[in-house]
């Protein structure tokens, strides 16, 4: 089955510098590949995905990139802020047996430092 | 539409008991999926239920077990629970299976 690796586990960063978070996924047929950000005490919630067809893609201050050669794909976060502070999980999605199957990273715990 | 509902949202039961947790899903979902969290251990994907059958499962051991109803709603059973049943168990909906939508979750204590 798909594994999906994350890294770093942890990310302390100062105020207003980037954020980098990557991920790699074993199984070449996966499609579609969300992230989850989950405030402290709160439901993770979709922020931002990217399908196999599209190499990166822009929302605000984040952006995600897929390099489906190398089967990578990253969460960027530019001018970072306090409220940025969550756990941030990667996800990769495939058909499989005739629906999408989706497999979670392990998560990012970013810190932004104020 | 109203959002993922789940409930209980905190439990406390002591070892050996059993406990079931329910799931109510976004209108027009049909995919119900549940997920063990634990810190540090991230998400653990324990099933998965589409029109009331189980389509797919994690290597979580036989006493967790699930059922979806004809209205979507799942529950989730924990049988002889364990202290390292502690956790968050979240619940997620969706409609291809491919963005979840969660629910607040139901935070288990075991003592």
């Amino acid at each position: 089955g798909e594994n999906v690796e994350q890294h770093p586990s942890t990310l302390s960063v100062q105020e207003g510098d980037s954020a980098v978070i990557k991920c790699t996924y074993s199984d070449s047929a996966s499609n579609y590949f969300p992230w989850y950000k989950q405030e402290l005490g709160k439901r993770p919630q979709l922020i931002i995905d990217i399908r196999s067809n599209v190499g990166e893609k822009k929302d605000q201050r984040i952006a995600v990139t897929l390099n489906k050669t190398a089967k990578h794909f990253s969460l960027h976060i530019t001018e970072t802020q306090p409220e940025d502070s969550a756990v941030y999980f990667c996800a990769a999605s495939l058909l499989s047996g005739g629906y999408q199957k989706v497999t979670f990273g392990t998560g990012t715990k970013l810190q932004v430092i104020p | 539409k109203a959002g993922v509902t789940q409930t209980p949202r905190y439990l406390i039961k002591t070892r050996g008991q059993q406990v079931t947790l329910s799931c109510s899903p976004i209108s027009g979902h049909r995919s119900v999926s549940w997920y063990q969290q634990t810190p540090g251990q991230g998400l653990q994907f324990l099933f998965e239920y589409f029109s009331e059958t189980q389509r797919n499962k994690g290597n979580f051991p036989g006493r967790f077990s699930g059922r979806q109803f004809s209205n979507s709603r799942s529950e989730m059973n924990v049988s002889t629970l364990e202290l390292g049943d502690s956790a968050l168990y979240l619940c997620a909906s969706s409609s291809s299976q491919e963005t979840q939508y969660f629910g607040p979750g139901t935070r288990l204590l075991v003592l």
